[in-house]
């Protein structure tokens, strides 16, 4: 059991270039989130899913797209990269039953953007 | 909007003290709280989560309350040990099962 594996661990972007991070679970949790982590602002959400298929905005979602398409994969794409997207990038899932609700994070995803 | 406050910012203890952090929360109306753990340059790990219509919950040498009502939650840590030094996250679960998350206590202990 991997639990929540995130790909890649550090990138380092120019301003204007794309990239996709990768999120994928094999706990068959139906909601998966990003979140940015920034010092001094804590963690926020960017994008969540509840399901295969579907996506929904979080609190910063301006900058980013998400995709679905398998319940075990969360995708985050920037599609042209600014130096304010330089943060740590954090995937979680759960299953979103209530006694199943606990959380899970991935390791993250370092992104500096120059 | 839920606000989530943790108190103090950084805490620093010789080894064997019992210590408390402490979370507070603007909006009552949540479906449980997540406490968590979270190593330099590491992800989070979930230390306890209690869900609204408890009062505690226990693992080891940890304690989380829950007071719903006055919006408080205290992580109670026993038996101090070097390695307990990390900072710990309280966030609360609100609408569509998403979490907000308080700015964390950095907790350094002495050995």
């Amino acid at each position: 059991n991997a639990g929540v594996t995130q790909t890649p661990k550090f990138r380092v972007l120019k301003t204007g270039q794309s990239m996709t991070l990768l999120c994928a679970q094999d706990m068959n949790h139906e909601y998966m989130y990003w979140y940015r982590q920034d010092p001094g602002m804590g963690l926020r959400l960017i994008h969540y899913s509840v399901g295969e298929g579907t996506t929904a905005k979080g609190e910063v979602p301006d900058g980013y797209n998400v995709s679905r398409l398998k319940k075990q994969n969360f995708l985050l794409g920037l599609e042209s990269a600014a130096p304010s997207q330089t943060s740590v990038y954090f995937c979680a899932s759960t299953h979103g039953i209530q006694g199943l609700d606990e959380q899970y994070f991935g390791p993250g995803t370092r992104l500096t953007v120059t | 909007k839920q606000e989530v406050t943790q108190i103090p910012a950084a805490l620093s203890v010789p080894e064997g003290e019992n210590l408390v952090l402490n979370c507070s929360f603007t909006d009552s109306a949540i479906y449980n709280l997540q406490w968590f753990r979270q190593d330099p340059g590491k992800g989070l790990t979930s230390l306890l989560l209690i869900q609204s219509s408890q009062r505690e919950q226990t693992s080891g040498r940890l304690n989380a309350s829950l007071d719903k009502s006055s919006g408080r939650s205290t992580l109670y840590i026993a038996a101090s040990q070097p390695g307990d030094s990390a900072t710990y996250l309280c966030a609360v679960k609100g609408g569509a099962q998403k979490l907000v998350f308080g700015q964390g206590t950095r907790l350094t202990i002495n050995p």
